[in-house]
């Protein structure tokens, strides 16, 4: 069974802090992603990547970094916590392929900047 | 960039009975891909559709790919109170990335 998983399931931060959300999973897959889900808006994806220490921009790349240092490893950086990032952050993990492969998400971070 | 439109936004039907949510993208797709996630949950991979046209059936759960590969539906019949849930679809294009739409929320009355 694919796992990917998620360093907390609940978060409360500060205004100006800088927060780690660390995913992490355990079948090879190539692809990693970062989401934030929010009431009415589906899923908007943050940055992906494709190998280790590669990362390419997603819709709403804007406030947040990423790390990829293994393979199996991907994190999502906020260098200043701002309130309008309070949001659910949802990882997910795929093969790479010339066709896409089904996503496999973990059980997500609940963010809550104060 | 692309966008991927869902409608509706949310279903309330009657156990029993049939229902369909619909997915428009702004441009053509390589592949869709539809998701389920259950309240409280994490979504979870249904289905992909590759060819211009495809239909593909799990159960009671009927998916199409629209002959230009710009839309999509995912049509249930006789709904169960198990089918609750959002149901998000997904159009794919170049680098495995994917664009969600906003979701269908689907609550069943007994």
């Amino acid at each position: 069974d694919v796992k990917v998983t998620q360093s907390s399931r609940y978060l409360v931060k500060r205004t100006g802090e800088k927060v780690f959300l660390e995913c992490v999973q355990d079948m090879d897959h190539e692809n990693m992603f970062w989401y934030r889900q929010d009431p009415g808006l589906g899923l908007r994806l943050i940055y992906f990547s494709y190998d280790v220490k590669m990362k390419e921009k997603g819709d709403i790349p804007e406030g947040y970094s990423v790390s990829r240092e293994k393979k199996e490893r991907f994190s999502l950086i906020l260098e200043s916590a701002s309130t309008n990032q309070t949001s659910m952050y949802l990882c997910a993990s795929s093969f790479l392929g010339t066709v896409g492969y089904e996503q496999y998400f973990g059980p997500g971070t609940r963010l809550t900047v104060t | 960039g692309q966008q991927v439109m869902q409608i509706p936004q949310y279903q309330h039907v009657q156990e029993g009975e049939d229902f369909t949510t619909y997915c428009n993208s702004s441009t053509t797709l390589s592949n869709i891909q539809w998701y389920k996630q259950r309240p409280g949950g994490h979504p979870v991979f249904l289905i992909q559709l590759v060819k211009s046209g495809e239909v593909k059936k799990q159960k009671r759960l009927t998916f199409q790919f629209g002959e230009a590969k710009k839309n999509s539906s995912l049509h249930i019949t006789a709904t169960q109170t198990t089918d609750v849930g959002t149901y998000f679809c997904a159009g794919g294009a170049a680098g495995n990335k994917l664009t969600f739409g906003g979701g269908t929320r689907v609550l069943v009355k007994p």
